[in-house]
C-alpha cells in the first residue's frame, strides 16, 4: 500500500536558519503530494501541494518539489521564524482511489528559537 | 462560522461512559473524515463518508460508531472506550469531484482531545 516516510524530529533551529524536512513516499500510481502544518493546539492546515512530477508547491516562504525519480517531496524554507514552530506532516493522495484519502507521514516537530 | 468546527474541544470520560464527538463543516463539501492522532504515531484514518455514505472503515473497533446524517455533519459516538483510545480526534472535509476523487485537499477542524480514564 501507499506510505510516507519523513524524518523524525524534533528539529531545533535558530531564527533565520535554513530548514529542510525530508519526505519520501511509495505509491502504486501517481499521487498528489502535500505538506500540512499543525500549530500548537490547532488542527492541520494545508501548507502547500503538488499534483504532478516536477511541480513546485510554495507558500509562506516554504517550497517543495515533486521529484518522481527519487519519490521525494522535501520541504524547505530559507529563513525560519519563531512563528514557524509547529509539526509538519507530509502526505499523499492517490487520485485513483474513491474519495480523498490522505496517507500521512509521522510528522516532524520543528522548534525555532529566537 | 467558517471552516470545520468540532465540539467538544476537550472530553474526559470513564470507560463505561457513552459520549459523542460532533463535527460540522461550513464549506459545502461532500466528503467528511475522522482521523485519530495519537502521540508518537502517524495520523490514522478511521472513517470516510462520501455523499453521506460510509466508504471507508479502517478496521476501527466497534466501540467507535460514526454517524453522518447529512453532508455537513459528522458524529463519532463513543462507548466502553479503553485508556489507549485517548487521543486527538480530528474531523476533516473535502470536495470529491468524482470517482477519481479530487484535488485531495482536506480541511481539518481543531480536534477533540479525548482522555479515557
Amino acid at each position: 500500500g501507499d506510505s510516507v516516510t519523513q524524518m523524525e524530529g524534533p528539529v531545533t533551529l535558530s531564527e533565520e536558519a535554513f530548514l529542510t524536512i525530508n519526505c519520501t513516499y511509495t505509491a502504486t500510481g501517481y499521487p498528489s503530494l502535500f505538506w500540512y502544518v499543525q500549530y500548537p493546539g490547532e488542527g492541520l492546515q494545508l501548507l502547500l501541494k503538488a499534483t504532478k512530477a516536477d511541480d513546485k508547491g510554495s507558500n509562506k516562504g516554504f517550497e517543495a518539489t515533486y521529484r518522481k525519480e527519487t519519490t521525494s517531496f522535501h520541504l524547505e524554507k530559507g529563513s525560519v521564524q519563531v512563528s514557524d514552530s509547529a509539526v509538519y506532516f507530509c502526505a499523499l493522495s492517490d487520485p485513483t482511489a474513491a474519495g480523498n484519502k490522505l496517507t500521512f507521514g509521522g510528522g516532524t516537530r520543528v522548534l525555532v528559537k529566537p | 462560522e467558517t471552516g470545520v468546527t468540532q465540539t467538544p474541544r476537550h472530553l474526559v470520560m470513564g470507560m463505561t461512559n457513552k459520549k459523542s464527538l460532533k463535527c460540522e463543516q461550513h464549506l459545502g463539501h461532500n466528503a467528511m473524515y475522522w482521523y485519530k492522532q495519537s502521540a508518537k504515531k502517524p495520523l490514522e484514518l478511521m472513517f470516510v463518508y462520501n455523499f453521506k455514505e460510509q466508504t471507508e472503515n479502517n478496521s476501527v473497533p466497534s466501540r467507535f460508531s460514526p454517524e453522518c446524517p447529512n453532508s455537513s455533519h459528522l458524529f463519532l459516538h463513543l462507548h466502553t472506550l479503553q485508556p489507549e483510545d485517548s487521543a486527538l480526534y480530528l474531523c476533516a472535509s473535502s470536495q470529491v469531484t468524482g470517482f477519481r476523487g479530487g484535488p485531495g485537499e482536506l480541511f481539518f477542524g481543531e480536534g477533540s482531545r479525548l482522555t479515557v480514564l
